[in-house]
């Protein structure tokens, strides 16, 4: 599977747009970009996925680079809830036999009030 | 609806001795996995099932660890003579596998301490 490249942690003001990077150079055509993240003490949460275009949904939008090359998680207007490690994972098209998911060590997002 | 639910929450073991973890898919889920996670660390595959079929376990750590899902739905993930090396969250996943997401859905995990 490709790696993925994200920095440790990140901090961002209530209210404010939250903008997680994710570096995926080596991710090949097939591959598509996942995000989960990871609330203190509960399993990790699907977010969104995407594989070149870009994409939104209730809970954030995914940018992808023409490339391919790296991706940005936006929370719109993080709250405090938001709080959590946010995890970007490469992986196969969904429909794939053992689509296991390879966790990073993620990005701690902390939301400030 | 109902989420994956896992018993239970916390589960603490003498060395050496054998637990027993489960996991309740979300109803008509095909696809399933268990993952470890150790303190501090992101999950890690240990195993994925197909309906009742187990399709990979190439990441189970060693003998000791032993997973089924006889009937295609609640899955049990074994591990004998217990290290304390095996502390960690056990986290279980199940997903559609037709969907077009294919997201994982996850349950909130069983965490083991093994004393």
């Amino acid at each position: 599977d490709a790696k993925t490249t994200q920095p440790p942690s990140m901090d961002c003001a209530e209210g404010r747009a939250a903008n997680l990077p994710c570096n995926h150079s080596t991710i090949s055509g097939n591959e598509y970009v996942y995000w989960y993240r990871q609330i203190h003490s509960q399993g990790p949460q699907y977010i969104i996925h995407g594989l070149k275009n870009n994409e939104t949904n209730e809970m954030a939008s995914l940018i992808i680079t023409e490339d391919r090359k790296s991706s940005t998680l936006i929370l719109p207007h993080a709250t405090l809830r938001d709080t959590a490690v946010y995890y970007c994972i490469v992986s196969l098209r969904p429909m794939e036999y053992g689509n296991k998911l390879v966790f990073g060590a993620g990005t701690i997002l902390r939301v400030k009030s | 609806g109902a989420g994956v639910s896992q018993s239970p929450r916390y589960k603490v073991a003498k060395r050496g001795q054998d637990v027993a973890l489960r996991c309740d898919p979300i109803s008509g889920h095909v696809s399933l996995f268990w993952y470890q996670q150790a303190l501090g660390q992101g999950p890690e595959f240990l195993t994925y099932f197909q309906n009742e079929a187990q399709l990979d376990k190439s990441g189970l750590p060693s003998d000791r660890f032993f997973a089924e899902r006889p009937e295609g739905s609640v899955s049990t993930l074994k591990i004998q003579r217990t290290q304390q090396e095996d502390s960690a969250v056990y986290l279980c996943a199940s997903s559609l596998r037709d969907r077009a997401s294919g997201a994982q859905y996850f349950g909130p995990g069983t965490r083991l301490l093994v004393l």
